[in-house]
């Protein structure tokens, strides 16, 4: 079982759908990271956050340290938006870039 | 501003051959470094980070090195390549956040290398 598990593994949208991918990880992490990767395979930082709720522009990421789960929701989806979202789990030490990755998400958005 | 480059995008190389994948950044001095790979059907993981000019840690027993020559270039290597080593290698430097104790990262394009 992988420690970072993202559902669904696929996901087909209508542009303008309200979209919720869920990340839940079984070990404790310092940080959670939100990634978008594109056909292609180039892949943009969305979110880090360690509590609370972040947003940018129709996105949005919240984090439940207790019940050790994250969300990535957006909003007024768009097919711009077709992407593939990964979440990662920083752990309590080693370097910040030893992340635990969950393996993806893939998100197509319909017109 | 900051921008990372990458290259090659793709590359096809026969089994035994070397490597070599370079990675530059710009706009940033004494950046963290890393290097991951992506195998078909898996998640990331990370193989190499560096904190500074010839400073490499490894976070797994591999047919590849890296090797920093200088503050913004960032070197993944091989003497002789394994049909293993076919995947895609994202170079990504970091810059930490400190309000939450975190480092953002950026991430190259990637090179898709496919060991024949």
């Amino acid at each position: 079982k992988n420690e970072v598990e993202q559902s669904p593994q696929n996901l087909t949208a209508q542009e303008g759908e309200f979209i919720t991918i869920n990340c839940s990880y079984s070990v404790g992490i310092s940080a959670l990271h939100w990634l978008q990767q594109h056909p292609g395979g180039g892949i943009v930082s969305l979110f880090m956050l360690s509590s609370g709720k972040k947003k940018h522009g129709r996105l949005i990421a919240t984090i439940n340290i207790q019940e050790k789960h994250s969300s990535l929701h957006i909003t007024a989806s768009h097919p711009r938006d077709s992407a593939v979202y990964i979440c990662a789990g920083k752990n309590y030490g080693g370097s910040q870039g030893n992340l635990i990755f969950g393996k993806g998400t893939k998100l197509s958005v319909k017109p | 501003s900051q921008t990372i480059h990458q290259w090659p995008a793709t590359l096809v190389q026969p089994v035994g051959s070397p490597l070599s994948l370079e990675c530059t950044v710009e706009g940033t001095s004494n950046p963290n470094l890393y290097w991951y790979r992506q195998a078909a059907g898996r998640g990331l993981q990370l193989l190499f980070y560096s904190v500074g000019i010839g400073q490499i840690s490894s976070e797994v027993p591999q047919n590849l090195s890296a090797s920093r020559p200088q503050d913004r270039q960032f070197i993944l290597s091989s003497k002789k390549l394994l049909l293993s080593d076919s995947g895609f290698y994202l170079c990504a430097w970091g810059t930490a956040v400190f309000s939450t104790g975190g480092e953002k990262l950026f991430f190259g394009s990637g090179t898709q290398l496919s060991v024949l």
